[in-house]
């Protein structure tokens, strides 16, 4: 498998832009997590879905942040308007059952100007 | 609410010393601790996974050790390597479903050649 994809790598955008960073779960997980880590308040929790509903968002910052599952193989994370203070990294993260090992993704750095 | 604290943050070493790697956490009450790699811009790496019923988990150069009670677990790195060089994260997940993995901040490891 080729583990937990996230796209893009890195984004750059203005203040004001809608952001959409893409993750593809490793198949057969049934759970999937989608985490933010700064250096001032390390790896949170934004929020977490299992076979694709979700059931925890109350990590999410406001409501420019959003989240869809509409499969099993793909989830998005959306900010609009986005902000400076949204710069960070985006982790995707899957594993099989609650509890259980978590794989990351490498990660999609934003930077809004 | 569960607090998951990590001393050092950093720690510098020569190659071939071991060393052990500290978490804390303030509720006992766990399912399962687990400890991460992280390397500079890259995605978090599962090492090793406690269940709160183990004492420990060893996996080649690495051993892992829980003591529910106290609220501590220990990572030992064995000849330690500078390819060992990254942020080494413990995670804590709590019994109660729905409840996920709080991080502690990472210790921030150098082994020197």
């Amino acid at each position: 498998d080729a583990g937990v994809i996230q796209s893009p790598r890195h984004e750059v955008t203005e203040m004001g832009q809608e952001v959409t960073l893409r993750c593809k779960p490793i198949s057969g997980h049934d759970y999937l997590f989608w985490y933010r880590q700064t250096m001032m308040r390390g790896l949170e929790l934004l929020i977490y879905f299992n076979n694709n509903v979700p059931i925890d968002d109350s990590g999410m910052p406001e409501d420019r942040f959003s989240a869809k599952m509409p499969n099993a193989s793909f989830s998005t994370l959306k900010i609009q308007p986005s902000e400076p203070r949204d710069s960070a990294v985006y982790f995707c993260a899957s594993s099989f059952s609650q509890g259980r090992e978590l794989f990351f993704g490498e990660g999609s750095r934003l930077t809004v100007l | 609410k569960q607090e998951v604290t990590q001393i050092p943050a950093a720690l510098s070493v020569p190659e071939g010393e071991n060393l052990v790697l500290n978490c804390s956490f303030t509720d006992s009450a766990i399912y399962n601790l687990q400890w991460f790699r992280q390397d500079p811009g890259k995605g978090l790496t599962s090492l090793l996974l406690i269940q709160s019923s183990q004492r420990e988990q060893t996996s080649g150069r690495l051993n892992a050790s829980l003591d529910k009670s106290s609220g501590r677990s220990t990572l030992y790195i064995a000849a330690s390597q500078p390819g060992d060089s990254a942020t080494y994260l413990c995670a804590v997940k709590g019994q109660d479903y729905g409840q996920n993995f709080v991080f502690g901040p990472g210790t921030r490891l150098s082994v020197l050649p």
